[in-house]
């Protein structure tokens, strides 16, 4: 079955910048998303098709793709984006969607 | 306001069945496709099931394949999963997503699941 593979954990100080990865073969072909989720509540988009940003979501979340990976950045990191992040995309063939296995990014 | 409402889940013994329901409101739901995500405690994200605006078109995971069942009834906002065969590993929040989807020339592109539920929670014990 497809995947997505993502870091378990990423950590910056307040203030720097947050690079949270995610590859899979079948990402240069199909978009991908990315969702935000604090504990007890339920995700929330800040990416959509790679690099677009839905409205409400801050300037400092952006996504970028190369060959077989999808970037999400955080710059200016704040005390309040920390969470688990999840990339989403789907099979070459689209016929479903995937999630990455999630990435707890702690502000220290 | 936009929202979508779980219900449903609850305390089940392997083998049963479950039928969780996710009511739509502030939003006409036949014009988005909707998907089923479920998440097992302390673990991440997993899609279960998806169908189109119409519920002409389903699509499962290859873990619920064969026993769930997703539809849905445009005329009262409300979308569904039924869920037979239940097993221990199906144990997990069960949220509903909507999904816009942009179509042209018969290809269809996701926006992402850009509204979600509070979730349902089913439990299979033995």
């Amino acid at each position: 079955s497809y995947e997505l593979t993502q870091p378990p954990s990423v950590s910056v100080s307040p203030g720097q910048t947050a690079r949270i990865t995610c590859s899979g073969d079948a990402v240069p072909k199909v978009y991908t998303f990315w969702y935000q989720q604090k504990p007890g509540r339920a995700p929330v988009l800040v990416i959509y098709r790679d690099s677009e940003r839905p409205s409400g979501i801050p300037e400092r979340f952006s996504g970028s793709s190369s060959g077989t990976t999808v970037t999400l950045t955080i710059s200016g990191v704040q005390a309040e984006d920390e969470a688990d992040y999840y990339c989403q995309s789907a099979d070459s063939s689209g016929a479903y969607w995937v999630f990455g296995g999630g990435t707890k990014l702690t502000v220290l | 306001e936009v929202q979508l409402l779980e219900s449903g889940g609850g305390l089940v013994q392997p083998g049963g069945s479950l039928r969780l329901s996710c009511a739509a409101s502030g939003f006409t739901s036949s014009s988005y496709a909707m998907s089923w995500v479920r998440q097992a405690p302390g673990k991440g994200l997993e899609w279960v099931s998806g169908i189109s605006g119409s519920g002409s078109s389903t699509y499962y995971a290859e873990s619920v394949k064969g026993r769930f069942t997703i539809s849905r009834d445009n005329s009262k906002n409300t979308l569904y999963l039924q869920m037979n065969s239940l097993r221990v590993e199906d144990t997990a929040l069960y949220y509903c997503a909507r999904e816009p989807l942009h179509c042209s020339g018969g290809t269809c592109y996701s926006y992402g699941m850009d509204v979600w539920g509070q979730g349902t929670t089913v439990t299979v014990f033995s």
